[in-house]
């Protein structure tokens, strides 16, 4: 079967680094997706890593090890508006999203 | 229109009654979705349409229906609603299907079914 997991919530303290974990197991692999949601709010692109390795933009980066069925996203300098719900999404070989639970972020002053 | 709308924003709905959620977007995307979210749970796909005149079902399709009559509109029914649809309604919008294709997202439709 098809599985996204993502832990269910962290606490970070703001200014901090926190990096939110996803492994994927999908029927083929077109890459994996990562999308902020604030509550109540709908989902907003982030990034989109299809080859390994690390691509960074800002102060978000993500990570993908095709291998390891694992990918990380990366928040540094974290701001208060950062808190959110982080949604893990790989792309199957018929080019749907599988989505994971998502991992809410708590950030604390 | 500025992106991608839903109607409407919530509803309480009794039981057995019928139910159309709308969405239209204005970017001239070709692909559409209609995804639910639960608490607790990962978006989950229920009808997607690649381009005007086709439609697909996603995971969990049953109890509902779509239509693509043109490449704008994307709406959503519910024929005759019970409580387990109860839940937030995404629709969502891509350039085509395929690699490396963000999806917009519309603001959503809170359901209730009683």
């Amino acid at each position: 079967g098809q599985n996204i997991d993502q832990p269910t919530e962290m606490t970070a303290t703001e200014g901090a680094i926190v990096q939110i974990n996803c492994t994927y197991q999908t029927s083929g692999f077109n890459g994996l997706f990562w999308y902020q949601q604030h509550a109540g709010e709908a989902p907003t692109f982030l990034s989109y890593n299809v080859l390994d390795g690390l691509e960074e933009k800002g102060r978000f980066s993500s990570f993908l090890s095709r291998s390891k069925g694992y990918s990380y996203l990366l928040l540094k300098e974290l701001q208060m508006k950062d808190s959110a719900s982080y949604l893990c999404a790989g792309l199957d070989s018929n080019y749907q999203l599988i989505w994971g639970a998502g991992t809410k972020l708590i950030i604390k002053p | 229109i500025a992106g991608i709308t839903q109607a409407p924003t919530s509803q309480i709905l009794a039981a057995g009654r019928r139910m159309t959620l709308r969405c239209t977007q204005d970017m001239r995307h070709n692909a559409m979705y209609w995804y639910r979210q639960d608490l607790g749970l990962g978006l989950r796909l229920i009808h997607y349409s690649n381009t005007a005149g086709t439609t697909g079902k996603g995971e969990v399709p049953d109890g509902y229906s779509v239509s693509r009559a043109n490449t704008d509109d994307f709406p959503l029914t519910l024929a005759s609603a019970v409580p387990s649809q109860t839940s937030v309604y995404f629709c969502a919008s891509s350039p085509s299907e395929g690699v490396f294709n963000e999806q917009f997202f519309g603001p959503g439709t809170r359901l209730t079914v009683l």
